[in-house]
């Protein structure tokens, strides 16, 4: 089983839509959870840290769920300018700030 | 004004050579990576230098030796490249190990081993 699991999309949208990536990892020590964005053939950058109670940055929201080892992310009112992948990241316990990275969720956002 | 950078941006070379990556950091920051991602885009890290130091190996081949002469560089060199070598490394730096820092990449280095 993979450390961190997404779906690996392509979610295909319109303009406007409200979208949702959810993902799942694997070891119940991870301590920080975060969602990185990369765009075609360029590096990844981080969008937003996820928060236990949840947290929100404009259009986007992120929630996690220790319990069921879950995270997720919500894009409203899609742009054109969000299609790219979205890796879920965890951190897990131990030495260093050693990131862990899902497959990555492939959104496309169309006119 | 980049943040992190790292050289070549592509990189194509014949199995069993030997190559370097270079990167360097502008942000100050004490902790840096390198990272692979293959064919099938899954980001993996190789290893972590804090403040010169090595951290984290995370179980890669000897053939690959990082080299740190100061906080702000991290190099990684490769010996007799292997076709399974080729994939896109990127370098990344943090402020320090802390598990809440942000992790900054370099634009990536795309190697092909033919």
């Amino acid at each position: 089983r993979k450390e961190v699991e997404q779906d690996p999309g392509p979610f295909n949208v319109p303009e406007g839509a409200t979208v949702a990536f959810n993902c799942t990892y694997s070891n119940s020590a991870s301590q920080s959870f975060f969602w990185y964005r990369q765009d075609c053939r360029k590096e990844p950058k981080l969008l937003m840290s996820v928060y236990s109670s949840g947290n929100e940055d404009g259009r986007f929201t992120a929630q996690l769920n220790r319990a069921s080892q879950y995270i997720s992310l919500l894009i409203r009112d899609s742009k054109l300018s969000d299609s790219a992948t979205y890796l879920c990241v965890v951190n897990m316990e131990g030495a260093g700030n050693m990131l862990t990275f899902g497959g990555g969720t492939r959104l496309m956002v169309k006119p | 004004d980049t943040a992190v950078s790292q050289t070549p941006k592509y990189l194509v070379t014949q199995m069993g050579n030997d190559k370097s990556i270079k990167c360097e950091q502008n942000l100050g920051h004490d902790t840096m990576y390198w990272y692979k991602q293959d064919s099938k885009k899954f980001l993996k890290i190789m290893f972590s230098y804090n403040n010169k130091e090595l951290i984290i190996n995370e179980t890669v081949p000897n053939r690959f030796s990082p080299k740190s002469p100061d906080k702000a560089h991290l190099n990684l060199h490769i010996n007799s490249l292997e076709l399974g070598d080729s994939a896109v490394y990127f370098c990344a730096s943090s402020q320090d190990t802390s598990r809440t820092n942000e992790q900054f990449f370099g634009p990536g280095t795309r190697l092909t081993v033919l």
